[in-house]
């Protein structure tokens, strides 16, 4: 069985202000990943970035970094210098490998994120 | 781009009606997925399908049913629909883990 919490159900910040958006995963299998999604108020849910169990390397892309610690199950996602269209609700997820060529895909609960201006 | 479409943006349905929920993928994915998203709950996975004719029960199956017959289409059937399956519906497809999911718009569906 595999499991991912967002414990943080929503998170307010001023603009400006860096934020982060914690993820813990739990699963039996060595070879895993994990991505976030991003679901702004128009319903959508859009990609953000995937990592798979082997690569532990941070990764930025302008203003997003995501810490992956497989010590501590986490993968979490920080935004910096957040604005005003970064509010949204985020979505961790794991995929694993849960049979013969099939895999499920789980999510956690969602933390909604208010950017003020 | 991929696409994931369903079928239909907004649904009201009475109690009892069978329900079906459409969504097409175009990149010749070979995995599908139906969710369920409500408040507080996050999305919660109703059956996956790896392959045509090949399905798989997520975590919330009961009450639902589902249909791959062609690659690209995955259907969710609701064969008696109850107020308790009120809730937006996502489908979404993908080619294996390390590509992530592209998901559809979403089917808000409202059972009277």
């Amino acid at each position: 069985a595999q499991k991912v919490t967002q414990a943080q159900t929503e998170i307010s910040v001023v603009e400006k202000e860096d934020v982060t958006l914690d993820c813990v995963y739990e699963t039996r299998d060595t070879t895993y990943y994990l991505f976030w999604y991003k679901q702004p108020p128009s319903g959508e849910l859009v990609f953000l970035i995937r990592r798979n169990s082997f690569d532990e390397q941070n990764e930025i892309s302008g203003r997003y970094s995501w810490n992956f610690q497989k010590s501590t199950s986490s993968f979490n996602f920080t935004i910096t210098a957040s604005q005003v269209v970064d509010s949204a609700v985020y979505f961790c997820a794991l995929s694993a490998y849960s049979g013969a060529g099939s895999y499920q895909l789980t999510f956690g609960k969602g933390t909604k994120l208010s950017v003020i201006p | 781009d991929v696409k994931v479409t369903q079928s239909s943006r907004y649904l009201v349905k009475r109690t009892g009606e069978k329900v079906f929920l459409e969504c097409v993928q175009d990149m010749d994915h070979e995995n599908m997925f139906w969710y369920r998203q409500d408040p507080g709950l996050g999305l919660r996975l109703i059956y996956f399908s790896y392959d045509v004719k090949m399905k798989e029960k997520g975590d919330i199956p009961e009450g639902y049913s589902v249909s791959r017959e062609k690659k690209e289409r995955f259907s969710l059937i609701l064969e008696s629909a109850s107020t308790n399956q009120t809730s937006m519906y996502l489908c979404a497809s993908s080619m294996g883990p390390p590509k992530g999911a592209f998901f559809g718009q979403g089917t808000r569906l409202t059972v009277v």
